[in-house]
């Protein structure tokens, strides 16, 4: 079964950091390119980070720029994103999922999201 | 604000059609073709109804289509069931700062 399973999500304070994870299973991780998809309590969904196949390119949501970092293991088949600086704002459900098609080095490849894991709650609050 | 706009809500009845709109710029639904659809029931993840503007994927009901004119993007939903009942999602690539942008939701409601 294709699956991502989220982890790593949690109360934080506000200027802390958190490490989410993202375990992939049943396809091939490390020929799709990968990313990060946030939604507020109650709001819609907002695209946060990508990441190439390879983990050599990697793409930030303006909102989050300088402060969160995506990055890969394709040997443990797991994706991670790293937050620092943490605000009230980014408070969410944090998804990962896998882009559509395979071996995509194009940015237009984040346009389809096929498979998503369950998400990861992220609170940010003293 | 999301950057694509969404009606907040429609409904219907079951069996009826329904239409929802995606209304972009020319740099994103009317540049390119890389229009998507998705479907989220309370709780649960998105789930991709439609991508590239109109293709399905393997094991999506083929009551759900997508189209495009313009830089308004539209899915349309035959034969409405009750467990349609959900938020729908576009999404489209920019030529903006970041690849992809979504749109605020439309909530459906099944009568």
């Amino acid at each position: 079964e294709v699956q991502l399973l989220e982890s790593g999500g949690g109360l934080v304070q506000p200027g802390g950091s958190l490490r989410l994870s993202c375990a992939a299973s049943g396809f091939t991780f490390s020929t799709h390119a990968m990313t990060w998809v946030r939604q507020a309590p109650g709001k819609g969904l907002e695209w946060v980070s990508g990441i190439t196949v390879s983990g050599g390119s990697t793409y930030h949501a303006d909102s989050v720029k300088g402060r969160f970092t995506i990055s890969r293991d394709n040997s443990k088949n797991t994706l991670y994103l790293h937050m620092n600086s943490l605000r009230a704002e980014d408070t969410a459900e944090y998804y990962c999922a896998k882009v559509r098609l395979e071996y995509c080095s194009s940015t237009s490849c984040y346009s389809a999201f096929d498979i998503w894991g369950q998400g990861t709650m992220v609170t940010v609050s003293s | 604000q999301s950057a694509l706009t969404q009606p907040a809500s429609v409904s219907g009845s079951p069996g009826q059609s329904i239409t929802f709109s995606c209304t972009g710029t020319s740099s994103d639904i009317g540049g390119y073709n890389y229009v998507s659809w998705y479907q989220q029931h309370p709780g649960k993840a998105p789930k991709l109804m439609i991508y590239d503007v109109s293709n399905r994927p393997s094991g999506v009901s083929n009551r759900f289509s997508g189209s495009k004119s313009g830089n308004t993007a539209s899915l349309t939903i035959s034969g409405l069931q009750a467990e349609d009942e959900a938020d729908y999602y576009c999404s489209s690539y920019t030529s903006s700062s970041a690849p992809v942008e979504f749109g605020g939701g439309t909530k459906l409601t099944v009568l």
